[in-house]
């Protein structure tokens, strides 16, 4: 069973930094490429960034590039998104996913919380 | 990088069917057989239910269908169960590894 967990959310003053994590496992985790996707408060779904299996230096969206940073671990069956400069419009909960076919994101985990306020 | 366009909302009765749109573009949705829909229950996941336009990952059943003409994408779900109530998100390609989300519509079942 794919199971992907997320970890590192939390509360952090604007401008501040967190490092987010997502350890998967039942799969082959270097073979998929992984996504994060982040939901605002009452808010639809937003794309923030994805990363080759390959690893590389991933795609982003407009709204965090240049201050997000994903990266992968596999050997540790891990993605991270390193988050800099961090505005109170990035709060939301942060979901990694698995890159599916065409674009789909086909496993997804549960989600961590990050709250920017001062 | 705008987002797709979804109903805010829709309703059906048990048994009936429902249809959502999602209206893009010549340069996502109209460019790129990519469109998929997700079903997120409140407090919960997002959950993939249909990939590349029309087709359906294992598990989902069949009474969710999609659809494509132009540069609109449809999901359809035909005989409305109450577990269908959720929202529904559309998302597609749009070129230069760039993925776009709908606003999402909120599905209920009267």
């Amino acid at each position: 069973e794919v199971q992907l967990v997320e970890s590192g959310g939390g509360l952090v003053q604007p401008g501040g930094s967190l490092r987010l994590s997502c350890v998967a496992s039942g799969f082959t985790f270097s073979t998929y490429g992984m996504t994060w996707v982040r939901q605002a408060p009452g808010k639809g779904l937003e794309w923030v960034s994805t990363i080759p299996f390959s690893g590389g230096s991933g795609y982003y969206a407009e709204s965090v590039k240049g201050r997000f940073t994903i990266s992968r671990d596999n050997t540790k069956n891990s993605v991270y998104l390193q988050m800099n400069s961090l505005r109170a419009e990035d709060a939301a909960v942060y979901y990694c996913a698995t890159d599916g076919s065409g674009w789909s994101r086909d496993h997804w985990g549960q989600g961590t919380l990050v709250t920017v306020s001062s | 990088q705008s987002a797709l366009t979804q109903p805010p909302s829709a309703s059906g009765s048990p048994g009936q069917s429902v249809t959502i749109s999602c209206a893009g573009t010549s340069s996502d949705v109209g460019d790129y057989n990519t469109v998929s829909w997700y079903q997120q229950h409140p407090g919960k996941a997002p959950k993939l239910m249909i990939f590349e336009v029309t087709n359906r990952p294992s598990g989902v059943p069949d009474r969710f269908s999609g659809s494509k003409s132009g540069n609109t994408a449809s999901l359809i779900v035909s005989g409305l169960q109450p577990e269908d109530e959720a929202d529904y998100y559309c998302s597609s390609y749009a070129g230069n590894n760039i993925l776009l989300f709908g606003g999402g519509t909120r599905l209920t079942v009267l």
